[in-house]
């Protein structure tokens, strides 16, 4: 079983729609959650941060985080093209783990105009 | 200012040369991390650097050789690379609370590598 699971895709979604990413991981420790945005042949940017269960918005962006089913998504409301990129999860363990940062493979995202 | 530069952006070496990769940033982070991406994977760690000291080496081999000057720099030193080690090159940097965990992550714009 992959550290962090996250479904390849590519999702596609319409212009306007909700676009739903999810993630699971399978190390109960693991204490912060991390969705990058990751354009072709660019860097990872960091979208969003979330730390404790429930959700967190940011914009159109909503983190959500239940430590129970080990399950992370990010929901991307009024989607627009440029929106289409590849979104990775990441997952930080405790300290004693060295602050690694483990990332899922990525999840590609397609929004049609 | 969450910026992290690195330089050079793109770099094309033989398998003979050396090289390297610097990377550079002046948010008084004190975590600093060299990541490898290949084409369509996620970032593999390298290494981690945590007060300038070498706090993780993911196994990478020899011919790559990090450093870390000071607070604000961080080298990749390469030497005797393989084709295969062609690859985007990502430097971040974070800060480091008192109770030791470090913070988020930023990511440099990253070094195009392609060995011959």
């Amino acid at each position: 079983q992959k550290e962090v699971e996250q479904n390849s895709g590519p999702l596609s979604v319409p212009e306007g729609a909700i676009a739903s990413l999810n993630c699971t991981y399978s190390d109960r420790v693991s204490q912060s959650f991390f969705w990058y945005r990751q354009y072709s042949g660019k860097s990872p940017e960091l979208i969003m941060s979330i730390y404790s269960n429930g959700d967190k918005e940011d914009g159109r962006f909503t983190a959500q985080l239940n430590k129970a089913s080990q399950y992370v998504s990010l929901l991307i409301r009024d989607s627009q093209p440029s929106d289409s990129a590849t979104y990775l999860c990441a997952v930080r363990k405790e300290k004693s783990s060295g602050d690694k940062l483990t990332f899922g493979t990525g999840t590609r995202l397609a929004v049609r105009p | 200012d969450t910026e992290v530069t690195q330089t050079p952006k793109h770099l094309v070496m033989g398998m003979t040369n050396k090289k390297s990769l610097k990377c550079e940033q002046h948010m008084g982070h004190r975590a600093m991390y060299w990541y490898k991406q290949k084409a369509k994977k996620p970032p593999e760690l390298m290494f981690v650097y945590s007060y300038e000291k070498l706090s993780i080496n993911e196994s990478v081999p020899s011919r790559f050789s990090p450093e870390c000057p000071n607070s604000s720099l961080l080298n990749l030193h390469l030497h005797a690379l393989q084709p295969e080690d062609s690859a985007l090159y990502l430097c971040a940097s974070s800060f480091i609370h008192r109770a030791g965990g470090a913070d988020t992550q930023y990511f440099g714009p990253g070094t195009r590598l392609t060995v011959l």
